[in-house]
């Protein structure tokens, strides 16, 4: 597609379970960025991906996060035992270089844990 | 550490006024971004910056490396102009590297016909 594209736009689900959210960044960009924005915040930096490997995970919250990227294109955030606290819109963004272009994002993925 | 402040944290001005938003950062950069976020909606970029001046349509962003200090100005503003405001610094590692992209918390722009 020509933008970033982001999936579920919207997923609610229990304390306790397990989710997925996929993002599917623009062809061509190596660099792939996951952001989380709580209301009324900035976005908060998750884990960023040079091709297929993690370049930077420190700002995953805990080892419930889990982010992959096995081809170097489609990405896939991986939260087990979502928490209420996990409520958030899910941000991906994607550049053609390592922070070395514009910056592109997607609509986000909207978290609502009960 | 790595700490990027907006200001102002909210702005109400009238249609047609010159907008001023303020980002400075705490250490060294390689590049600035600034972010346009429209109410429920998503991000989008609209400069980015190393040095010196960017223009595009009414917007205007500016850095200046030595004072640690960018801003985006808005002419001639219009309705549609409100929204929130982001910048975004990749600073630099000691290696040189980039050490991931820090957000301000972002100006909330109302302009009021």
């Amino acid at each position: 597609g020509a933008g970033v594209s982001q999936t579920p736009s919207n997923k609610v689900t229990e304390k306790g379970k397990y989710v997925e959210l996929r993002c599917d960044p623009i062809s061509g960009h190596t660099a792939l960025y996951w952001y989380r924005q709580s209301l009324g915040q900035g976005p908060e930096f998750l884990i960023y991906f040079q091709g297929t490997g993690a370049a930077d995970d420190s700002g995953l919250p805990n080892d419930r996060f889990f982010a992959v990227r096995p081809e170097g294109s489609v990405s896939t955030l991986k939260i087990q035992r979502t928490e209420r606290g996990d409520s958030a819109v899910y941000l991906c963004a994607s550049s053609y270089g390592l922070y070395t272009g514009e910056l592109f994002f997607g609509e986000g993925s909207r978290l609502t844990v009960l | 550490k790595n700490e990027v402040e907006q200001s102002p944290q909210n702005l109400t001005a009238q249609e047609g006024e010159f907008i001023t938003i303020n980002c400075s950062y705490s250490v060294g950069i390689s590049a600035l971004h600034w972010l346009q976020q429209h109410p429920g909606g998503g991000i989008v970029s609209l400069f980015m910056l190393s040095s010196g001046k960017k223009k595009h349509g009414r917007l205007i962003a500016t850095i200046n490396i030595q004072e640690k200090h960018s801003s985006l100005h808005i002419t001639a503003s219009h309705p549609r102009d409100s929204a929130v405001y982001i910048c975004a610094a990749v600073f630099t590692t000691w290696g040189g590297g980039a050490d991931g992209l820090t957000f301000g918390k972002g100006t909330h722009l109302i302009i009021q016909p």
